[in-house]
């Protein structure tokens, strides 16, 4: 069972369009996070929702929308893509916002590709 | 705020030979310490943290960390690298009141025959 898991795995597109991941974890966890790791590896984070409420927003271009339906479920709509924002937008998830003591799971990642 | 400092950006190690990764941070209070592995193409997967207690902290597949309150590190040892090792390796701190993890800039280790 994958604890927590994005898809797709992989997503080349052309700069301008419109793009969706998805995110689901199964941990029963409270809080879920997207960071986006660059290509010197760096992993930044970009949001935090805990219990559907966004908790955190990083310095992030307003054509990045996080939307959290549920718990579970943490999805990333990415607009009018640039060049710039090709990375890997990986998924993450804890019990409670990691502010101390709690780990994060993260998930497989999703390698975005603009062209 | 804290941060996270990897001084090593590649490391190499022969297999069987010992392994230490460096992490310094840096934050006025008690840190919540963490080290991740990545895999090529894998996403993070978790080998040890430190909350607090005992400062050696054993972790999965042979890691263990020390953390230092007077050098502000917490490096990452083994006692004997295999293949399998090789991959990317990220030092990570959280602390109370933020909400989100703060990530070294990893440290790729290489292992030779």
């Amino acid at each position: 069972d994958t604890a927590v898991s994005q898809t797709p795995k992989y997503l080349v597109t052309q700069m301008g369009n419109d793009k969706s991941i998805k995110c689901e974890q199964n941990l029963g966890h409270d809080t879920m996070y997207w960071y986006k790791q660059d290509s010197k590896k760096f992993l930044k984070i970009m949001f935090s929702y805990n219990n559907k409420e966004l908790i955190i927003n990083e310095t992030v271009p307003n054509r990045f929308s996080p939307k959290s339906p549920d718990k579970a479920h943490l999805n990333l709509h990415i607009n009018s893509l640039e060049l710039g924002d090709s990375a890997v937008y990986f998924c993450a998830s804890s019990r409670t916002p990691t502010g101390g003591n709690t780990e994060a799971f993260f998930g497989q990642g999703t390698r975005l590709t603009v062209v | 705020a804290q941060s996270v400092t990897q001084p090593d950006i590649h490391i190499t190690v022969s297999e069987g030979a010992s392994l230490e990764l460096r992490c310094n941070y840096s934050y006025g209070a008690t840190p919540y310490l963490f080290w991740y592995v990545q895999s090529p193409g894998q996403g993070l997967q978790l080998l040890l943290k430190y909350f607090s207690g005992d400062t050696l902290v054993q972790g999965i597949k042979g890691f263990e960390a020390e953390f230092k309150r007077s050098q502000s590190s917490f490096n990452l040892r083994k006692p004997s690298v295999h293949w399998s090792d090789a991959a990317e390796y990220f030092c990570a701190v959280g602390a109370l009141g933020y909400s989100t993890l703060t990530f070294g800039k990893g440290t790729m280790l290489l292992v030779s025959p």
